[in-house]
């Protein structure tokens, strides 16, 4: 079975970093596109960021793009969200997904349970 | 970037009713639409990909039509898990962009 299992989430000042991961299970993980997704509280869904199978491609939402860093380390079947510089509005329910088939652009098909980022000083 | 928009933004419905969600493109997404129904307190899941193909393990009562940029979501004789909200999401190009969210109630 596929699984998805973030980590990382907590409490912090603003200005400051946190870093997520995310430990994968059940597929080959360096086939596939990985990305974050983000819900603030009470808010709809927001794409943070994609990155490939090889991390060939990788895409920012505006909103992080130069504050956040998504890497992945297909030897430990891992996926990370560095996030520096946090601000308020950073303050979400983070969801490590993946995407359906091993082609690029796919729809969401496997979501983890989420990890909680608050940013609050 | 590519706006979503849904609506309506809260559909009120009965056990049994057939409803329909609406989301438009800001330009053409060609099928790269997707679904998602999320549960309070859950992550989403899949519902439809592609404009119209069911995602694993999801009942024949939820159907996807739409191509370019109106697609819609339908949901023939509602369950009571099916009181969600739900999430259409261009994935055509990036930044992958989701529609408002559609909260269905019970009337």
């Amino acid at each position: 079975d596929v699984q998805l299992v973030e980590s990382g989430g907590g409490l912090v000042k603003p200005g400051r970093s946190l870093r997520l991961s995310c430990a994968v299970s059940g597929f080959t993980f360096s086939t596939y596109t990985m990305n974050w997704v983000r819900q603030a509280p009470g808010k709809g869904l927001e794409w943070v960021s994609s990155i490939s199978g090889r991390s060939s491609y990788i895409y920012y939402a505006d909103s992080v793009r130069g504050r956040f860093t998504i890497t992945r380390d297909n030897a430990r079947n891992s996926l990370f969200l560095q996030m520096d510089n946090l601000r308020a509005e950073d303050t979400a329910i983070y969801y490590c997904v993946r995407e359906d088939t091993a082609v690029l652009k796919q729809a969401f098909a496997y979501w983890g349970q989420g990890t909680r980022v608050i940013v609050s000083s | 970037d590519i706006q979503m928009t849904q609506s309506p933004s809260t559909l009120s419905a009965s056990v049994g009713d057939r409803v329909t969600i609406t989301c438009r493109a800001s330009q053409t997404i060609h099928s790269g639409l997707a679904w998602y129904r999320q549960r309070p307190g859950k992550a989403p899941n899949l519902v439809i990909f592609k404009a119209s193909t069911l995602g694993s393990g999801v009942p024949s009562r939820f159907s996807g039509s739409g191509s370019g940029t109106e697609f819609t979501l339908t949901i023939s004789g509602l369950q009571p898990d099916d009181f969600a909200t739900y999430y259409c999401q261009q994935y055509n190009v990036y930044p992958y962009s989701f529609g408002q969210g559609t909260q269905l109630e019970i009337k």
